[in-house]
């Protein structure tokens, strides 16, 4: 079946580190990839996707790809800042008759100042 | 403002009382969702709809209900709560473009039953 294997949290960094945080699916076809984030309280927002391989998802400054031959899609940032603090979620949507995302766990990523 | 809105936002109840937790979208999306998230499990869809009157079970729908009978509105019921559904519940809605298409989630509503 479909899921996505994302490395398990927390996280802790230093202000201006840089981050990758490992994310691996299995799926048939070519499904659409995404990481969301979820800050302290709110819902989760999209903060970026690739939907073929070889395209790179950017926001913010993070960036990921989607690499096929890896079926991986790992979320980096070459300088964190406090203010990324949150949860991180890898997923995964595919053609079918639910068309529902599927989460990897979460991870949490706490930055010091 | 395009948003997804849930009410209320914190619920403490019983076991065996009927609730429910409704969930609005002012962008005409025709699908909509209902997830669950629980530590170390991430986010599992409960139930969804592509339309209106067009809903369909999700991974995990035992204890749930829902109901689409307008676009905007997809109401999650809980018939009779137990402890095991105590969570935190976020619905989403998006358009029906295909899975490629960004999913827009509420602000969430943590549920206690005791």
């Amino acid at each position: 079946g479909n899921s996505v294997t994302q490395m398990e949290g927390p996280v802790t960094l230093s202000e201006e580190a840089f981050l990758t945080i490992n994310c691996t699916y299995t799926a048939t076809g070519y499904p659409s990839l995404f990481w969301y984030v979820q800050y302290p309280g709110e819902g989760l927002q999209l903060l970026l996707k690739a939907t073929k391989a070889d395209d790179k998802g950017s926001n913010k400054g993070f960036e990921a790809t989607y690499r096929k031959e890896t079926t991986s899609f790992h979320l980096e940032k070459g300088s964190v800042q406090v203010s990324d603090s949150a949860v991180y979620f890898c997923a995964l949507s595919r053609w079918s008759s639910a068309s529902k995302i599927i989460f990897g766990s979460g991870t949490r990523l706490s930055i010091r100042p | 403002e395009a948003q997804v809105t849930q009410n209320p936002r914190y619920l403490i109840t019983v076991t065996g009382k009927k609730l429910t937790v409704t969930c609005s979208q002012n962008m005409n999306h025709e699908y909509m969702s209902w997830y669950r998230q629980d530590p170390g499990l991430g986010l599992r869809q409960i139930y969804y709809s592509m339309n209106v009157e067009v809903t369909d079970k999700g991974d995990v729908p035992e204890g749930y209900k829902v109901s689409r009978k307008e676009k905007r509105n997809f109401p999650l019921i809980l018939e009779s709560p137990s402890p095991n559904q105590t969570s935190l519940y976020f619905c989403a809605s998006r358009t029906g473009g295909g899975p490629q298409e960004t999913q827009y989630f509420g602000p969430g509503t943590r549920l206690l039953v005791l």
